[in-house]
């Protein structure tokens, strides 16, 4: 799986969108690029996942750059509750064997 | 809560000891996938099974050990153990073995060994 690149601490105020980048500069044509967050020791949470286009669910957007070689996750409107570790992760659909590796995130702490 | 339950939440023990972890996916779900978060690593993959057979390994230390059972519900057996190993032991579940999306995790078992 190709590897990512994040920055290791964000911060952002309550109320305000939180954007966290992403490199994957080497990503394949067939990995899908995958969000997850850890809030303080608890089991890590699937966010949002995507391919080519730009997806949007309840709890946040991705956008994906048209070269593919880096995205942004978008959390609307951050609450204290946002703060977490969040990770990026590629990884290849529908192959045998494929576990996430997550790597070191980003930890973003919302202020109030 | 995302379904997937683990046991015990808190273990301490000594080293040398052996100890199992265990983990029951959530309904329906055919794979299982052990990682290990320590506080210098990360969460480290350790070991994955499908359908009660083992499907990719990781970063797992000949001392562990991994089954998955008919009813799916799976368990680590840590054995030898080291201050090192002194860990969260997170356990998740997902459909099938390479499906797209979520994997769900559960809220750990935390290991102290002294």
């Amino acid at each position: 799986d190709a590897k990512t690149t994040q920055p290791p601490s964000m911060d952002c105020a309550e109320g305000r969108a939180a954007n966290l980048p992403c490199n994957h500069s080497t990503i394949s044509g067939n990995e899908y690029v995958y969000w997850y967050r850890q809030i303080h020791s608890q089991g890590p949470q699937y966010i949002i996942h995507g391919l080519k286009n730009n997806e949007t669910n309840e709890m946040a957007s991705l956008i994906i750059t048209e070269d593919r070689k880096s995205s942004t996750l978008i959390l609307p409107h951050a609450t204290l509750r946002d703060t977490a570790v969040y990770y990026c992760i590629v990884r290849v659909e529908g192959q045998a064997g494929t576990a996430l590796i997550f790597g070191k995130g980003t930890t973003l702490s919302v202020s109030s | 809560d995302s379904g997937v339950t683990q046991t015990p939440k808190h273990l301490i023990t000594a080293t040398g000891q052996r100890v199992t972890l265990r983990c029951s996916p959530r309904s329906g779900d055919l794979s299982v996938y052990w990682y290990q978060q320590s506080l210098d690593q990360g969460l480290q993959f350790l070991i994955q099974y499908y359908n009660g057979e083992e499907r990719a390994k990781g970063n797992i230390l000949e001392r562990f050990s991994a089954q998955q059972f008919p009813d799916l519900h799976s368990e680590l057996n840590l054995s030898s153990l080291e201050l090192g190993d002194s860990a969260l032991y997170f356990c998740a579940s997902s459909v099938t073995w390479g499906s797209t999306g979520e994997l769900f995790f559960g809220e750990g078992s935390r290991l102290t060994v002294l």
